[in-house]
């Protein structure tokens, strides 16, 4: 069955360091996008891409970049982690055309100390 | 400034119950409005959409109720059972210009009381 996966799961790291967050989908959709939910602040939007080698940045980008070299993956990086950016990141695809219904990942909490 | 607001934050209803989501948007040019259902420790996932040349639609127990002249969309849950409860989302698009984006609210937390 085709589905949408992120590792790892649960992340602890400490505040400078570099991190990248992996999202895996097997629909073959063109849409990816990148979320971080926080209590009170629902889901906001950090990258999307609407293809290979297609980035944007969200609401809340500050401090985030992907890349999409194919159609499968776009990984998350933070460049140097910080406090701020503690919390549960979500990975969502869709198909061209249809953005609006989007598939989720599991999820990824990420402790930054 | 937040495009959908979402209220209420958290809503405790008894089984049987009729909880009810408001949301209410800002962007005329939105033009399709899902809402999402997440489970602790899951991601969201779609539950219902609706269009806005329709004022309801309804999916087994869940309907959305959209009133387009003042902005505001609801979700009612007929018959609320235990394992209703999670985290309810509503989000917005603009088809025409942001084909893959929603913007969502920022979630309400819906406990069902056996």
């Amino acid at each position: 069955d085709a589905e949408i996966t992120q590792s790892p799961r649960h992340k602890i790291t400490e505040t400078g360091r570099q991190v990248t967050l992996a999202c895996h989908q097997t629909w073959n959709h063109n849409n990816m996008f990148w979320y971080r939910q926080d209590l009170g602040h629902g889901l906001r939007l950090i990258h999307y891409s609407y293809g290979v080698h297609d980035t944007n940045k969200g609401e809340v980008s500050d401090g985030y970049s992907v890349s999409r070299s194919n159609t499968e993956d776009l990984p998350l990086t933070l460049e140097s982690a910080a406090s701020s950016q503690t919390s549960v990141y979500f990975c969502a695809s869709s198909q061209q055309g249809r953005g609006y219904e989007q598939y989720f990942g599991p999820g990824t909490r990420l402790t930054v100390t | 400034q937040q495009q959908v607001k979402q209220s209420p934050q958290s809503l405790i209803v008894q089984k049987g119950g009729i909880p009810i989501i408001n949301c209410a948007y800002e962007n005329t040019a939105f033009d399709y409005f899902p809402w999402y259902q997440q489970f602790p420790g899951k991601g969201p996932a779609l539950l219902i959409a609706i269009r806005p040349d329709v004022s309801e639609k309804k999916e087994g127990r869940f309907t959305i109720s959209f009133n387009k002249s003042a902005k505001q969309f609801s979700l009612h849950i007929m018959d609320s059972q235990p394992g209703d409860s999670a985290t309810y989302f509503c989000a917005a698009s603009d088809l025409s210009t942001n084909a893959g984006k929603s913007t969502f609210g920022d979630g309400t937390t819906l406990t069902v009381k056996p």
